[in-house]
């Protein structure tokens, strides 16, 4: 399974744009960069995901770099409920071998301050 | 649309005796599904996953064993547990073309 490489923790404050940064310079042409994040004591919710052009929905922005040896995760405007664990993880092709499975590591604990 | 559950939400045992914990997911069919352990203040730890029936792949070798009785049903049992197995258990489906996980609520188990 490729790594990511998160920062341990980030600070922001309210209703400012906050940029999460991820690493993952063995990534294989096949993978999928997924992220999602991970609210105290619930499961982790899905946030998005790419391949190769910058994503956009409701909830995220994510840019990645031409060579895909790194990504980044924009919330455009953090709020109090954005204060979560963050997750940038590399998922296979899902009828592979690797059957999609993805592997979480600590992720980045984002503090947002009023 | 497809949602899932696990039970119970919250357990708590003593050392060496069993464990069952279940999943289920309703509003698809064949999905893959997983099963992930987080212990405090740790990340997620894939634990199983399963293509079909009983079609079980362990990812860590540990005490804890897997398995799919039904399309939509998957259950983690342990014969004896540890005080290592302590954590927040959570069960997952993917879905189709996008490769989104989707968790349920979780259980969170102490071993006393």
């Amino acid at each position: 399974d490729a790594k990511t490489t998160q920062p341990n923790s980030m600070e922001s404050n309210e209703e400012e744009p906050v940029h999460l940064p991820c690493n993952h310079s063995t990534i294989s042409g096949t993978d999928y960069i997924h992220w999602y994040r991970q609210l105290p004591s619930q499961g982790p919710e899905y946030v998005i995901h790419g391949l190769t052009s910058n994503v956009n929905n409701r909830m995220a922005s994510l840019a990645i770099a031409e060579d895909r040896k790194s990504s980044t995760l924009i919330l455009h405007r953090a709020t109090l409920r954005d204060a979560a664990v963050y997750y940038c993880i590399l998922r296979g092709p899902i009828r592979g071998s690797t059957l999609g499975r993805l592997y979480f590591g600590r992720g980045t604990q984002l503090t947002v301050w009023p | 649309s497809q949602t899932i559950h696990q039970w119970p939400a919250t357990l708590v045992q003593p050392v060496g005796s069993p464990l069952s914990l279940e999943c289920t997911v309703e509003g698809t069919s064949n999905p893959n599904l997983y099963w992930y352990r987080q212990a405090a203040g740790r990340g997620l730890q894939l634990l199983f996953y399963s293509i079909g029936i009983g079609q079980i792949s362990s990812e860590v070798p540990q005490n804890l064993s897997a398995s799919r009785p039904q399309d939509r049903q998957f259950i983690l049992s342990s014969k004896k547990l540890l005080l290592s197995d302590s954590g927040f258990y959570l069960c997952a489906w993917m879905g189709g073309w996008t490769g989104e996980l989707f968790f349920g609520e979780g259980s969170r188990l102490t071993v006393l």
